[in-house]
């Protein structure tokens, strides 16, 4: 059964870092690229980051480009989320989700439950 | 970006009732499209890709189809668990965008 726990979340000031962390079983973590999206409080969904499944492809959304770095460990099955520069607006459900393995699809046919991040003084 | 306008924005229908959520994409995506269901709680879930074909495990209950550039989702014999949640999903270009949203209530 494929699963993906997210960890990390918390209430942080703004202008503090925070990393967050997926762990990934059930499935040849290696062979799938994989991403973040995150869901403000009573919003819509917002797509963030993705990683290829050998780290060769990295993509950004513009609202988190340059103060976001996501990254992988194959080796640990797991999925990485740095934030640095936190503003209010991040404030959001982050959720990893996984990348649909065929290779022209941008569809996520897993993801986890989420873990909350709070920037906030 | 793309612009994925859902609607409506919530919806309330009874048992067994048939409901269709919409999405109209701001330009041509072809049939780059995708649906999700949301329960609280529980994580997503991808219903249908390409914009009609269903996803693994999916019931046929839930059928998508386009015209043009709207893209329709229809969910047959409304049962306790079809309550949540709905997202359209545009997997064109990059920026990956999302529609707003449709909360399905019972009535």
């Amino acid at each position: 059964e494929v699963q993906l726990v997210e960890s990390g979340g918390g209430l942080v000031q703004p202008g503090r870092s925070l990393k967050l962390s997926c762990v990934a079983s059930g499935f040849t973590f290696s062979n799938y690229g994989m991403n973040w999206i995150r869901q403000a409080p009573g919003k819509g969904l917002e797509w963030v980051a993705y990683i290829s499944s050998g780290s060769s492809y990295i993509y950004y959304a513009e609202t988190v480009k340059g103060r976001f770095t996501i990254s992988r460990d194959n080796a640990k099955n797991t999925l990485y989320l740095q934030m640095t520069s936190l503003r209010s607006e991040d404030t959001a459900l982050y959720y990893c989700a996984r990348r649909t393995g065929r290779a022209r699809d941008w569809y996520f046919d897993f993801w986890g439950p989420g873990t909350m991040v709070t920037v906030s003084s | 970006d793309i612009q994925m306008t859902q609607s409506p924005a919530s919806l309330s229908a009874s048992l067994e009732e048939i409901v269709t959520i919409t999405c109209q994409a701001s330009q041509d995506i072809g049939n780059w499209l995708a649906w999700y269901k949301q329960k609280p709680g529980k994580s997503l879930q991808l219903l249908i890709n390409d914009a009609t074909s269903l996803a693994d495990g999916v019931p046929s209950k839930f059928r998508g189809s386009r015209s043009g550039t709207q893209y329709s989702l229809k969910i047959s014999r409304l049962q306790d668990e079809d309550f949540g949640s709905y997202y359209c999903q545009q997997a064109h270009s990059n920026p990956l965008t999302f529609g707003s949203g449709t909360k399905l209530e019972i009535k």
